[in-house]
């Protein structure tokens, strides 16, 4: 399978929590993306992370990536019912090809 | 459009016949992205267009599927003698050339259904 391994599959929440999604991969990458997708909007892409970096932040989420360990994790922090919405991590392995993650299924209750 | 736009937006089909699907990058976009998406899944990569390259085929699951891109803007992802299992949700994605930035904006996708 072209996929990578993400976990969890799916999580359930209150409004005010954080969310914790986890990726791992099997080869090297050039960079690693998080994106969004929901039926509103479509597939949107979040925040991307370079392979010699460590940690990002955009708002309310955290990107980390430990190349060592080959894994990465998005954190959404006082997430919102809007925050709803299926979650993929990207792998940019060389070039311009891309391979996706199975995908986090995030349900956030109000 | 400022945006990625596919065409159409649903297609049904019977099984055996040939379907085109069609993508409009962003204007200006040098990479071009084709993937696919059955129910509840990730994306499976397809193939990607860059520049003047060669593209990039490795992800086309069998030599009914291909797809071309003419004068570096539109792309037509041709299926032919389709099979019930190709039936999933066809996205097309384009980004600027920066290879290691490149963010990808989506279209809509092409919902194929092949009875």
């Amino acid at each position: 399978s072209q996929q990578g391994e993400e976990d969890p599959q799916a999580l359930s929440i209150q409004e005010g929590e954080n969310a914790t999604m986890n990726c791992s991969y099997k080869t090297s990458i050039n960079n690693l993306q998080w994106y969004r997708q929901n039926s509103g909007r479509g597939l949107v892409h979040l925040i991307l992370i370079r392979s010699n970096e460590r940690e990002k932040h955009s708002g309310r989420l955290r990107v980390t990536l430990d190349t060592s360990k080959k894994s990465s994790s998005l954190l959404i922090t006082a997430s919102r019912a809007a925050d709803t919405a299926s979650y993929f991590c990207a792998r940019v392995t060389g070039g311009f090809k891309t391979i996706f993650g199975a995908g986090t299924r995030l349900f956030v209750k109000a | 459009g400022a945006g990625v736009s596919q065409s159409p937006s649903n297609k049904v089909t019977e099984k055996g016949k040939d379907v085109e699907l069609r993508c409009d990058p962003i204007s200006g976009h040098t990479a071009l992205y084709w993937y696919r998406q059955s129910l509840g899944q990730g994306l499976e990569f397809l193939i990607y267009f860059q520049g003047n390259s060669a593209p990039d085929k490795s992800g086309l699951p069998s030599d009914r599927f291909s797809a071309e891109r003419t004068g570096g803007s539109v792309s037509t992802l041709t299926i032919q003698r389709t099979q019930q299992e190709d039936s999933a949700v066809y996205l097309c994605a384009s980004s600027t050339e920066l290879a290691g930035d490149n963010e990808q904006f989506f279209g809509p996708g092409t919902r194929l259904t092949v009875l």
